[in-house]
């Protein structure tokens, strides 16, 4: 089964600060990836969508990439905001359903 | 476009009563719906899959009797959390996918949060 780890699995950083979250899986069978944003007490904000024969994906200030044959992908943040305080998840689609990790939660003072 | 709603948004109940969430797409028909769990500091888990006119599958370890789900129609999930008790209360989301192929995007809703008293 897809084991998905995130790293840290806390983060504090100052405004303005470029940050990197990490996320490492077992199975490079994968169809696609995806890096999520969840909200205290809320659903879930799909950020990046990386298909496995991507390298990377970006929005604004936000960087995916992907590397399959290491099982790593990162989400780059850069110029961190106070709104950008929230839960990050990332996500491996080996199948039919997504298999997430716990997480990062991350706090921009 | 491709939007999923949940609801209740939020519910809580005595222990040993049944709740029924619901998981519409409100803009896409979806042959395959997910719901997933998540306790608190957890990662979600998939509980079971749903697919139009069919049953449900279940992941190892989620009791099929205890968590009913009915996919009736191409918009419509609902997940029955029978006899509820304290360790049920969790964040139930789910996700609805057009036809649930591998590797397919999945959308998904707002969650449900659970308490059982």
């Amino acid at each position: 089964k897809q084991e998905v780890t995130q790293i840290p699995a806390a983060l504090s950083v100052p405004e303005g600060e470029n940050l990197v979250l990490n996320c490492s899986f077992t199975d490079s069978a994968i169809y696609n990836l995806q890096w999520f944003r969840q909200d205290p007490g809320k659903g879930l904000t799909s950020l990046l969508l990386i298909q496995s024969s991507q390298r990377e994906q970006t929005s604004g200030r936000l960087n995916a990439s992907l590397d399959k044959s290491s099982g790593r992908s990162t989400l780059y943040i850069a110029a961190s905001q106070p709104g950008d305080s929230a839960t990050y998840l990332c996500a491996m689609g080996s199948g039919y359903a997504l298999n997430f990790g716990k997480g990062t939660s991350l706090l921009v003072t | 476009g491709a939007v999923v709603s949940q609801h209740p948004s939020r519910v809580i109940c005595k222990s040993g009563t049944s709740v029924k969430i619901e998981c519409r797409s409100l803009d896409f028909q979806a042959t395959t719906m997910f719901w997933y769990r998540q306790f608190p500091k957890q990662s979600l888990m998939l509980m079971a899959t749903s697919n139009e006119g069919s049953k449900a599958t279940y992941e190892q370890g989620v009791e099929k009797d205890k968590f009913l789900i009915n996919h009736a129609s191409l918009t419509l999930s609902t997940l029955t959390v029978t006899s509820a008790h304290p360790e049920d209360s969790s964040f139930y989301i789910c996700s609805a996918s057009v036809s649930g192929g591998a590797g397919e995007t999945q959308y998904f809703g707002p969650g449900t949060r659970l308490l059982v008293l």
